[in-house]
């Protein structure tokens, strides 16, 4: 199962909200997740089920979709937001990613 | 807390072997699915391998498959990957993960880098 994120970089200012998507080639369900990823360090696991807040994650952050599309949306861009975005799904195996988003300031 | 910490990367030629570690503490391992994740310089992340709770189900990325092998010590806590006929293609961080809710991976190692060159 292929995912496609568009876009694959974004650049935004703070407080501003952003809207990244995630496409599948086939249907998924649910079973998807988001992650960021800062420089240097490991994925953090953002959102599970495809819009279920991951414990400790701040509430501007909030995922939707089902079936092959999906979004992440941030709504107040904060400094420490600027990152790479990666999907992932885990409907079937091989699970794949989607080739990132990177999020810079403008 | 949960605690990864993967070991064992460095630099290996092309065609030789090297054996990934993965020590876990803070959760209970035996019933929990792991994960292989790895990042090649630059790009981004790619799923290898992973491994049921009881180690009875394993499932590969095509790029590896017949290559390496994934396995778990229960009574160590220690998830292992056995990268054999290693490739210059195989250069990443490596990266274990612990299977979550939904199987999304809900806690991450900080990663160990394998090189392969000659």
């Amino acid at each position: 199962i292929q995912l496609t994120q568009s876009p694959s970089s974004l650049s935004a200012s703070i407080g501003d909200r952003v809207t990244i998507t995630c496409r599948a080639s086939q249907g998924i369900g649910g079973y998807l997740a988001w992650y960021q990823q800062k420089l240097g360090k490991a994925p953090k696991l953002l959102i599970y089920g495809a819009s279920t807040l991951q414990s400790g994650v701040p509430s501007r952050f909030s995922g939707s979709g089902s079936g092959t599309d999906f979004t992440l949306t941030i709504s107040s861009l904060q400094p420490e937001d600027f990152a790479t975005y990666y999907c992932q799904q885990l409907y079937s195996y091989p699970s794949t990613f989607g080739q990132g988003t990177r999020l810079d300031i403008k | 807390q949960v605690q990864l910490l993967e070991s064992g990367g460095g630099v290996v030629q092309p065609g030789r072997s090297l054996r990934l570690s993965c020590a876990a503490s803070g959760f209970i391992f035996s019933s929990s699915g792991m994960h292989w994740v790895r990042q090649a310089p630059g790009k981004g992340l790619e799923w290898v391998a992973v491994i049921s709770s009881d180690g009875s189900i394993k499932f590969y990325a095509d790029s590896v498959k017949g290559r390496f092998t994934i396995s778990r010590d229960n009574s160590q806590n220690t998830l292992y990957l056995q990268m054999n006929s290693l490739r210059p293609e195989d250069t990443a961080v490596y990266y274990c993960a612990k299977e979550g809710t939904m199987t999304s991976f809900d806690s991450w190692g900080q990663g160990t880098l394998v090189t392969v060159s000659s």
